[in-house]
């Protein structure tokens, strides 16, 4: 595609249920991110992939998160049992091939509201 | 561990006033440097970067140098326009290998006509 595609642009979950968010990174980028901005706060790093392996997990903040990605395309970032404190932006970047310095292109995120 | 530090806005000047956007960070090694901008209802865009010290970044009529000496990346332009406003995001990233980027927790700048 064009750029970084993120859906949905917006959603609203109750506290202790599952939510599901996608990103479609540019066509031919093999390497995707996930951030998490909070109010006030800067871009939290998440987690990484390299195709379709993810070579780091550290940011992701409890195992209530986690996150796939298939075809070396579409990633998925699963939260489970959802807490108000995971109210936050979503953010979804792809790059070329995951190089230092390496340009990143943004989704304009997914606002999750947990109530 | 790494990290940036960039003032808090809002930042809000009129048209044509000087800009200056303080960026710090604290890093090991000679990590690289960027500003990001996400203007109103889009994406974040990389809008400059340098990799060393002393290299200057432009876009834009944006500028920034990369100051080992003081650990800053001030954004600066001369002449800003309506069409800036935007949050502006500074960053770094780690040249030691590793992929993260950090970044501050960005600047609302609004310009008025």
């Amino acid at each position: 595609g064009a750029g970084v595609s993120q859906s949905p642009s917006n959603k609203v979950t109750e506290k202790g249920k599952d939510v599901e968010l996608r990103c479609d990174p540019i066509s031919g980028h093999t390497a995707l991110y996930w951030y998490r901005q909070s109010l006030g706060q800067g871009l939290e790093f998440l987690i990484y992939f390299q195709g379709n392996s993810a070579p780091d997990k550290s940011g992701l903040p409890s195992d209530r998160f986690s996150a796939e990605r298939t075809g070396g395309s579409v990633s998925t970032l699963t939260i489970q049992r959802t807490q108000q404190e995971d109210s936050a932006v979503y953010l979804c970047a792809s790059s070329l091939g995951g190089q230092e310095n390496e340009k990143l292109f943004f989704g304009s995120g997914t606002q999750l509201s947990v109530l | 561990g790494n990290s940036v530090t960039q003032m808090e806005g809002p930042v809000t000047l009129s048209e044509e006033a000087f800009l200056t956007i303080n960026c710090t960070y604290t890093a090991t090694g000679y990590p690289s440097l960027f500003w990001y901008v996400q203007y109103p209802g889009e994406g974040l865009q990389l809008l400059l970067k340098a990799t060393k010290a002393d290299d200057k970044g432009s876009n834009k009529g944006f500028e920034a140098t990369y100051r080992k000496e003081t650990t800053s990346f001030h954004l600066e332009k001369g002449s800003v326009q309506v069409s800036d406003s935007a949050v502006y995001f500074c960053a770094l990233s780690d040249n030691a290998g590793t992929y993260k980027y950090i970044f501050g927790t960005g600047t609302r700048l609004k310009v008025l006509a």
